[in-house]
């Protein structure tokens, strides 16, 4: 079991484009979150996707965008993206109860310039 | 927006030391309290997931307590080790939510 997988790890954009960012569940998770962790922050909520919808959304502008697959994978998209985007983005996976422990990534540190 | 703290921010101790930690969260609407461990270059960790006032959990030399009543909880590592170091997330999730509120941590160092 690969656990929960981001990619890339790494990468660093300039302001105003567009960035993409991958995430594959721990096997037999259909719940997918998203986190972002600016520098001396804990993780906030960005949003969920359950059933390939967004199911709940933290406070974060509609340039915050994501998808989910049928296999469950999600990526997250930012457009227009601002200096304040850079952070570290972490992924994570759970079972549908509120319950039951998240499983994550090792999170994509974006830097933007 | 939900208030959760974490003190201290940071503590260095020696190995051996014992330590604890707290996390406070609104004493409202409470379903679970989660403990993560995170280590540098590593993925956060689930150490506990916590839900029913009083509950104690432990694994190996960490424990943890709960008390929604009043909105703690505390973490205790026993005889720390070099291998504790790392930083400790408590994060809260309400009823009817699906999403985790994060406190920002508390960084451990254990000094050999």
């Amino acid at each position: 079991d690969a656990g929960v997988t981001q990619s890339p790890t790494h990468l660093i954009k300039t302001r105003g484009q567009q960035v993409t960012l991958r995430c594959s569940p721990k096997s037999g998770h259909d719940t997918v979150s998203w986190y972002q962790q600016a520098l001396g922050q804990g993780p906030q909520f960005i949003f969920q996707y359950y059933e390939e919808e967004e199911r709940q959304r933290g406070n974060f502008p509609d340039r915050f965008s994501g998808h989910q697959f049928p296999n469950y994978s999600s990526e997250l998209n930012v457009n227009a993206l601002l200096l304040g985007d850079s952070a570290l983005y972490l992924c994570a996976s759970s079972g549908p109860q509120g319950n039951t422990e998240a499983f994550f990534g090792q999170g994509t540190r974006l830097t933007v310039v | 927006i939900l208030n959760v703290e974490q003190s201290p921010q940071s503590l260095h101790v020696q190995e051996g030391d014992s330590t604890n930690f707290t996390c406070s969260f609104p004493s409202s609407n409470f379903y679970a309290l989660h403990w993560y461990r995170w280590e540098t270059a590593k993925s956060p960790e689930a150490l506990f997931v916590m839900t029913l006032n009083g509950d104690e959990k432990k694994k190996g030399r960490i424990s943890a307590t709960l008390n929604t009543k009043e909105g703690y909880s505390y973490l205790y590592i026993k005889g720390s080790q070099p291998e504790d170091s790392a930083t400790y997330l408590c994060a809260f999730m309400g009823i009817g939510a699906n999403n985790l509120f994060f406190g920002t941590g508390t960084r451990l160092t254990v000094i050999p």
